[in-house]
């Protein structure tokens, strides 16, 4: 398996504080992506780093930011999150631009 | 961009059946792979397949880029098979991969 993890795996936070997600990876890959899923919208693509401090927005990146200091690490946060940001997130990382991706476990977000 | 389509939505099989899930796209695309979702959320790989057919197992995927389709191919379903198969693609302009809605595989005992 990728060596890729998210933590936390769940959270349950309040509406209007910031939030934090962090995905790690030990695979050295270049190219780190957070999507999010909800039910009738299958997997979208949130933000995306292409290396270390290059990252740029997906089809859902507004109340959004993203972060990477280290080419193993991409951190996604929630400024003041929302109840429409419950979601599970996931983290994917792959060697190139369309090379094959490699999603981590998830971590399951619920706004309240 | 390109609009991915999956189908059938929903599969129900008897174990041991066989099945046939396609993904038809209206462009070019750069990748395709396959997921299963199993039903504790995970997304494993199945197949990364741009062109050409692969087979792992029980499992076999072909994909014809000039036709623009993808199709999985599943035998001898076992309970374990049940969950949600995506097709994914890049390319087309878009960064990352663009999902489709999945087929949703139900295989009773």
């Amino acid at each position: 398996d990728a060596g890729i993890t998210q933590s936390p795996r769940h959270k349950v936070t309040e509406t209007g504080t910031p939030v934090t997600l962090r995905c790690h990876q030990t695979e050295n890959h270049r190219y780190m992506y957070w999507y999010r899923q909800d039910p009738g919208h299958g997997l979208r693509l949130i933000h995306y780093s292409y290396g270390v401090k290059d990252t740029d927005k997906g089809e859902v990146s507004d109340g959004y930011s993203v972060s990477r200091s280290k080419t193993e690490d991409f951190l996604l946060t929630l400024e003041s999150a929302t109840s429409s940001q419950t979601s599970v997130y996931f983290c994917a990382i792959s060697g190139g631009r369309n090379t094959e991706a490699f999603f981590g476990q998830g971590t399951r977000l619920t706004v309240v | 961009g390109i609009q991915v389509e999956q189908s059938p939505p929903d599969l129900i099989l008897q174990e041991g059946a066989n099945s046939t899930l396609r993904c038809n796209f209206s462009d070019s695309v750069n990748n395709l792979q396959w997921f299963h979702q199993n039903p504790w959320g995970q997304l494993i790989n199945l197949f990364y397949i741009p062109s050409g057919t692969k087979q792992n197992g029980r499992l076999s995927a072909t994909t014809v880029a000039t036709e623009r389709y993808s199709l999985l191919y599943i035998s001898s379903s076992q309970t374990t098979d049940s969950g949600v198969y995506f097709c994914a693609y890049s390319g087309g302009g878009a960064d990352g991969l663009t999902f489709g809605k999945g087929t949703h595989l139900i295989i009773q005992p």
